[in-house]
């Protein structure tokens, strides 16, 4: 597709469940990006991965949080044992590397943990 | 350690004002990449414009520009003649070079920007 797709766009989940959530990167990019974005929280790096480098998983807030890419394109991220604080817009965005065209993000998956 | 402020939290105009977003950076590398994104109602964040830090001529696209001063590590978004379309979030990030490439994002807080008719 032309942007980059995530899925579901919305997910509610019972606390203690795990959730998988998608994203499709723009074909051809490189670098792909989770981001979680909370009310009062602003944007808050979560995971990065760079064509066949190790990922940067610097911002995983705990070992709950994990994530994968296959392929070098389509990329899960998994929250084990959900809490109601991981409740968030979780945002990916890919872009090429070592262009100027910024980084183009998806619309979102809502997750409310209830 | 890398950061991104806007100090303005929310921002209200009158249609046809012009206004100015600040964002003042702090980073220790000499090569990095500024940006500003607009996330509408809607939820999606638009790219608006990547600026690298040897770049410090300033921008305009059409009602938008853009003021990059590395002496005061400010990176201002202005739009004149706001329109009511305008209304959204806007955020400034910061990125560090990785190999000649950019590293992930880092967010300011957002500046939510309403403009009345």
């Amino acid at each position: 597709g032309a942007g980059v797709s995530q899925s579901p766009s919305n997910k509610v989940t019972e606390k203690g469940k795990d959730v998988e959530l998608r994203c499709d990167p723009i074909s051809g990019h490189t670098a792909l990006y989770w981001y979680r974005q909370s009310l009062g929280q602003g944007l808050e790096f979560l995971i990065y991965f760079q064509g066949n480098s190790a990922p940067d998983k610097s911002g995983l807030p705990s070992d709950r949080f994990s994530a994968e890419r296959t392929g070098g394109s389509v990329s899960t991220l998994t929250i084990q044992r959900t809490q109601q604080e991981d409740s968030a817009v979780y945002l990916c965005a890919s872009s090429f590397y070592g262009t100027g065209y910024g980084y183009t993000f998806g619309s979102g998956t809502r997750l409310t943990v209830v | 350690a890398q950061k991104v402020t806007q100090a303005q939290t929310e921002i209200s105009v009158v249609e046809k004002e012009d206004v100015t977003l600040d964002c003042v950076y702090e980073t220790r590398d000499t090569t990095y990449y500024l940006f500003w994104y607009k996330q509408p109602p809607s939820g999606e964040l638009v790219f608006l414009i990547r600026r690298n830090s040897f770049d410090e001529q300033n921008e305009i696209s059409g009602r938008y520009s853009w003021n990059f001063q590395k002496s005061t590590s400010s990176f201002n978004f202005t739009i004149t003649a706001s329109q009511v379309v305008d209304s959204a979030v806007y955020f400034c990030a910061l990125s560090e070079a990785r190999g000649g490439s950019q590293g992930n994002l880092i967010f300011g807080k957002g500046t939510k920007l309403s403009v009345k008719p």
